[in-house]
């Protein structure tokens, strides 16, 4: 799976977008873009993913770049349930999509 | 639906003794990932089982292994306890295994603390 590099940490206020940015420069062209989420003492929750394509769902929407070497998970309207580690996975899917691979992510505290 | 569920969720341990870790799946899936996370390595992915079969595995050793039985439930067992063993060992299910990709369902986890 190629690597992902995230930010450590972004801070965003309670009602505005988080903008988490994933740098994928080495994926390959087979390779899905996914983005999880782990609130403390939780197990991992899926957001979204994409090829290609910018995708929105009811969480979240993902903005993948034309060369495909970054991408962007906006939470459009934060509250302080996304306060949560955030993590950018790059995956081929099909046989190989039960062993992800988890970087650090990126911790989110959303503020009053 | 019920959600993946994990058993038992805390256990404590001694250096040495072994564990069971037990896992069921969303009703239908048939694919279970097996994940370690500890506070310096994060989350590790340990092995995948479809079919009764594993599937993936991790670079973990061969004191950590797992099975599959025909209702899809599953099971790891770590062996010979360490102290670097204490973790957050983690259940994910899929539906099916090499279609496309969707999500993985994570269960709430089960607390291992080696003494």
């Amino acid at each position: 799976d190629a690597k992902t590099t995230q930010p450590p940490s972004m801070d965003c206020a309670e009602g505005r977008a988080a903008n988490l940015p994933c740098n994928h420069s080495t994926i390959s062209g087979n390779e899905y873009v996914y983005w999880y989420r782990q609130i403390h003492s939780q197990g991992p929750q899926y957001i979204i993913h994409g090829l290609k394509n910018n995708e929105t769902n009811e969480m979240a929407s993902l903005i993948i770049t034309e060369d495909r070497k970054s991408s962007t998970l906006i939470l459009p309207h934060a509250t302080l349930r996304d306060t949560a580690v955030y993590y950018c996975i790059v995956n081929a899917g099909g046989t190989s999509y039960g062993k992800l691979t988890f970087g650090q992510g990126t911790i989110l505290t959303v503020h009053p | 639906k019920a959600g993946v569920t994990q058993t038992p969720r805390y256990l404590i341990k001694t250096r040495g003794q072994q564990v069971t870790l037990s896992c069921s799946p969303i009703s239908g899936h048939r694919s279970v990932s097996w994940y370690q996370q500890t506070p310096g390595q994060g989350l590790q992915f340990l092995f995948e089982y479809f079919s009764e079969t594993q599937r993936n595995k991790g670079n973990f050793p061969g004191r950590f292994s797992g099975r599959q039985f025909s209702n899809s439930r599953s099971e790891m067992n770590v062996s010979t306890l360490e102290l670097g063993d204490s973790a957050l060992y983690l259940c994910a299910s899929r539906w099916d295994w090499g279609t496309p990709p969707k999500e993985l369902f994570f269960g709430e986890g089960s607390r291992l603390t080696v003494l």
